[in-house]
């Protein structure tokens, strides 16, 4: 098994440039989950899909950010536009079913640094 | 909702015992999750507790009371390696506020 396969691993892009940012989830896992990590906040979950859809999206933090998930298969998690502010680790994550005592998956994450 | 709280930072020698506490708040909870993250890693699962009581597994364990809303992880024979951060994360009936803890960065020293 390939695990969580998270696209690019690093980024690096000038304030007011869109990012997106890419996740393959674990072939089979139902729920995928998108997170952000700081120093300063920690992990923080910015939404989670289930069964492709989303259903909590509270931890989105303002209209630049937004994400989807067409299929199965892959998720996005686009900022449009970009701020210094939004430069984190990000996380994709996967389960095989929420609230199963499987745990997440996580990918390897993808380190932004917006300048 | 919820509210996680963990120490920050812990340091123990090799080949001792440490113990890491995690307290939370929540009106409807489902299960608590505990994860080791080495720097510049992702988090990897370790243990999951939905009863009261301890589960072990091979040098970790983790124990939860419901009622008190507390949990802690175990980690016996220390070694070198498990220098990493700790995370709790927990989640309610709906499924939803997968929060994660601030996690406890744990030294451990020869």
């Amino acid at each position: 098994d390939a695990g969580v396969i998270q696209s690019p691993r690093h980024e690096v892009t000038e304030m007011g440039q869109e990012v997106t940012l890419r996740c393959k989830p674990i072939s089979g896992h139902n729920s995928l989950f998108w997170y952000r990590q700081t120093m300063m906040r920690g992990l923080e979950l910015l939404i989670y899909f289930n069964n492709n859809v989303p259903i909590d999206d509270s931890g989105m933090p303002e209209d630049r950010f937004s994400a989807k998930m067409p299929n199965a298969s892959f998720s996005t998690l686009k900022i449009q536009p970009s701020e210094p502010r939004d430069s984190a680790v990000y996380f994709c994550a996967s389960s095989l079913a929420r609230g199963a005592n499987y745990g997440y998956t996580f990918g390897s994450g993808t380190r932004l640094t917006v300048v | 909702g919820q509210n996680i709280d963990q120490p920050t930072e812990m340091t123990a020698t090799e080949g001792a015992i440490v113990q890491i506490n995690c307290t939370y708040q929540t009106s409807g909870f489902n299960g608590l999750f505990w994860y080791q993250q080495h720097a510049g890693e992702a988090p990897t699962f370790l243990s999951y507790n939905v009863l009261d009581g301890l589960e072990e597994k091979g040098r970790f364990s983790s124990f939860l009371s419901r009622s008190k809303g507390y949990s802690y992880l175990l980690l016996k024979e220390l070694q070198m390696k498990d220098s990493a951060s700790y995370l709790c994360t927990g989640f309610d009936n709906y499924g939803q506020n997968f929060v994660f803890g601030p996690g406890t960065r744990l030294s451990v020293l020869p």
